[in-house]
């Protein structure tokens, strides 16, 4: 069971925002550190794509973008396409044990 | 341009040790604020951190799997190793190298990361 919890799924039509949340605690997405989000398409690893409030390399469609509050993060992503159909992860550093944390990850399925 | 590649045995028996090694390329591991880092993913799941090094020789360790993990570096070679002892099927899971972003061993994303080795714990 992962330390941040995400839901296992979203969903949405072409065109359309959606948001993934990822929830965490004081000890972790509460804190002063940033909350970061890859993708990963099946069969390869990662990419990072927002780094706290920043798409993440150059070259991220500004389609993608972050926020947090309190001991809650989310991804938005605005005209959704097809291209964007990939499970999604959020990570944070948890200072309290000096260890990295990941979410559970989202499917997002473009319709 | 920053590179990362994984290596070691594709399949192990339980109870035995496995050691992954992390060849890498771009930057160095003697730069200060320099981390590299194991995360590995089970058939189906979601992803779990492991361990990082940095620079300094610095490492940290996920809490639930300390006992069973080291992790090392040979900056001459830009090399990161990873060792876990007492495999287990339900280690079973594609093991991922990560350089980690940022100027302080606190923090941070992984931001290049290698392709990943399989690596399948059965008797």
């Amino acid at each position: 069971q992962s330390v941040l919890t995400q839901p296992p799924s979203v969903s949405g039509a072409p065109g359309q925002r959606v948001t993934i949340s990822c929830t965490g605690s004081s000890s972790n997405i509460g804190t002063i550190y940033d909350v970061h989000w890859y993708q990963q398409f099946p069969g390869t690893a990662p990419k990072l794509i927002i780094s706290g409030n920043r798409v993440w390399p150059s070259g991220v469609p500004d389609r993608f973008s972050a926020s947090k509050s309190g001991t809650s993060a989310s991804l938005a992503i605005t005209g959704l396409q097809a291209e964007d159909e990939a499970h999604y992860y959020c990570q944070c550093y948890d200072p309290s044990l000096s260890v990295w944390v990941f979410g559970g990850g989202t499917k997002l399925t473009v319709l | 341009q920053i590179t990362l590649k994984e290596s070691g045995p594709t399949l192990v028996k339980p109870k035995e040790t496995l050691t992954l090694t992390c060849t890498f390329s771009g930057f160095s591991l003697s730069t200060r604020g320099v981390g590299v880092g194991w995360i590995r993913q089970p058939p189906g799941k979601a992803l779990e951190w492991l361990a990082v090094i940095f620079w300094d020789d610095d490492r940290r360790y996920s809490p639930s799997l300390k006992s069973r993990l080291i992790i090392t570096k040979d900056t001459s070679k830009n090399q990161v190793a990873l060792t876990m002892t007492n495999m287990d099927p339900v280690d079973t899971a594609t093991y991922f190298c990560a350089k980690r972003l940022g100027d302080t061993s606190t923090g941070g994303a992984y931001d290049h990361w290698g392709q990943g080795t399989l690596v399948t714990v059965s008797s």
